[in-house]
């Protein structure tokens, strides 16, 4: 099974600010298949990002991914209120399809 | 617009069974894979299972695999989960979750509300 490492575990930042989140596969993701979600208390998760780059509908352009092979970065160019949230990726090339532990992003 | 509603989920007994069920709507069911993924109180989430679009392919998570059983009828637009042998650390909020392709290895595009299961004694 790929195990997906997500650091940090917790990221302290203010409105405006950069976010970079880490996400690291214990394996090769078979053809970059490695998605992000974000999920807000309450609420499902949300689809910001598949193939590691592409954005999901709808997601704005502040929101970005890239990486390849076994080093994902999810990037949040100027944090706006409501991205204050937990973050998880997910490599869905290999079964079982796993999730990364999760990256909560504070005010 | 794309729903999904799940039911089923409730207070079991560890050992005993529960089937949880899907109605989707909104999207073309039979076009595409789908779904089950949980999420602990407190913890991460952890896919559970998927279903190709025909049911020709499914996958499970280690976890599950020989207890849960995933499966879709086409006609109905509905997902289901059967789950025997119930333990307490299957205790978790349940999603259906449709995919983004009409095979199981995707990602997930639009997700339900969740259904609870409570597995204690």
């Amino acid at each position: 099974e790929i195990v997906l490492t997500q650091s940090p575990g917790t990221l302290s930042l203010s409105p405006g600010e950069r976010a970079t989140l880490s996400c690291r596969a214990t394996q090769y993701v078979t053809s970059n298949y490695l998605a992000w979600y974000q999920q807000k208390p309450g609420q499902a998760p949300r689809l910001l990002i598949y193939g590691a780059s592409s954005r999901a509908s709808g997601i704005p352009d502040r929101f970005s991914g890239s990486g390849s092979g076994t080093d994902f970065t999810l990037t949040i160019s100027r944090l706006e209120p409501e991205d204050f949230a937990v973050y998880y990726c997910q490599q869905y090339g290999t079964s079982p399809l796993t999730f990364g532990g999760g990256t909560k992003v504070e005010i | 617009e794309v729903q999904l509603v799940e039911s089923g989920g409730g207070l079991v007994q560890p050992g005993r069974s529960l089937r949880l069920s899907c109605a989707a709507s909104g999207f073309t069911f039979d076009d595409y894979a789908m779904h089950w993924v949980r999420h602990v109180p407190g913890k991460g989430l952890e896919w559970v299972s998927g279903i190709s679009w025909n049911s020709a392919s499914v996958g499970y998570a280690d976890s599950v695999k020989g207890r849960f059983t995933i499966s879709r009828d086409n006609a109905k637009n509905s997902l289901y989960l059967q789950m025997s042998s119930l333990r307490s650390e299957d205790t978790a909020l349940y999603y259906c979750v449709k995919g983004y392709r009409s095979g199981w290895y995707s990602q997930g595009d639009f997700w339900g509300q969740g259904t609870l299961v409570t597995v204690s004694s």
